[in-house]
């Protein structure tokens, strides 16, 4: 199994700034993840985080938005721009070890972002 | 693409008594079914999964069902105990879908001691 750190683990901002989020992977694995979860929700897919290439955003995710970073292949950011109090959400960040769909999936322990 | 659909959303169980979740997908060229437990402040744990050759797995007192032609699959937890109480989420994956996981809306489960 993979061990996956994010930090920070919550983080307070005011509207208009931007945070990025660390998510470090003990292993090197081939795909890597966000999800958002909004409080009592389940996990929606922001984007898929592509080593070497731009991300593969889902439906109603922008880059602008959310810009991504994948410089190797135990690395990953995720940065929430220009927030507003709609962006407080628990953030994830998620990792499998090969192309492969059957494949375990394993996340970090998330990031608590609340925006004032 | 995939749709994963849960039931109940809430589950109350006196400990000591089995807790069931099920789901259902759309797509049957799923072939990997996990399940994930997310207690409160934490990301969801990987605590069982099951690949589409095979009808069931058990894994002490939690077990999986399978059924490929229903498209539907199980969770099963019996003997329960107050540290099972958290969100449990099932998962779906495509093998055509870029490697992700479709999850379905969540079960909370409280176990009343």
């Amino acid at each position: 199994s993979a061990v996956i750190s994010q930090k920070p683990s919550r983080d307070i901002c005011q509207r208009g700034t931007s945070l990025t989020i660390q998510c470090q992977v003990d292993s090197q694995v081939t795909m890597m993840f966000w999800y958002r979860q909004q409080p009592g929700q389940s996990l929606t897919l922001i984007a898929t985080a592509n080593q070497g290439s731009e991300a593969t955003y889902e439906s109603g995710f922008v880059i602008d938005k959310f810009p991504i970073s994948r410089p190797n292949l135990t690395f990953s950011t995720l940065t929430v721009s220009n927030m507003s109090p709609e962006d407080s959400s628990i953030y994830l960040c998620s990792a499998r070890p090969t192309v492969l769909a059957d494949t375990e999936a394993f996340f970090g322990q998330g990031t608590r972002l609340t925006v004032v | 693409g995939e749709n994963v659909e849960q039931h109940p959303s809430t589950l109350s169980v006196q400990e000591g008594d089995s807790a069931v979740i099920k789901c259902t997908y759309s797509d049957s060229a799923s072939n990997y079914f996990p399940w994930y437990k997310q207690e409160l402040g934490k990301g969801p744990q990987l605590i069982i999964d099951i690949r589409s050759n095979v009808g069931e797995k058990k894994d002490q007192r939690i077990a999986v069902t399978l059924n490929k032609t229903a498209k539907h699959f199980s969770l099963h937890i019996t003997e329960t105990q107050p540290e099972d109480s958290a969100v449990y989420f099932c998962a779906a994956s495509p093998p055509n879908a870029g490697n992700m996981l479709t999850f379905g809306g969540g079960t909370r489960l409280m176990v009343k001691p």
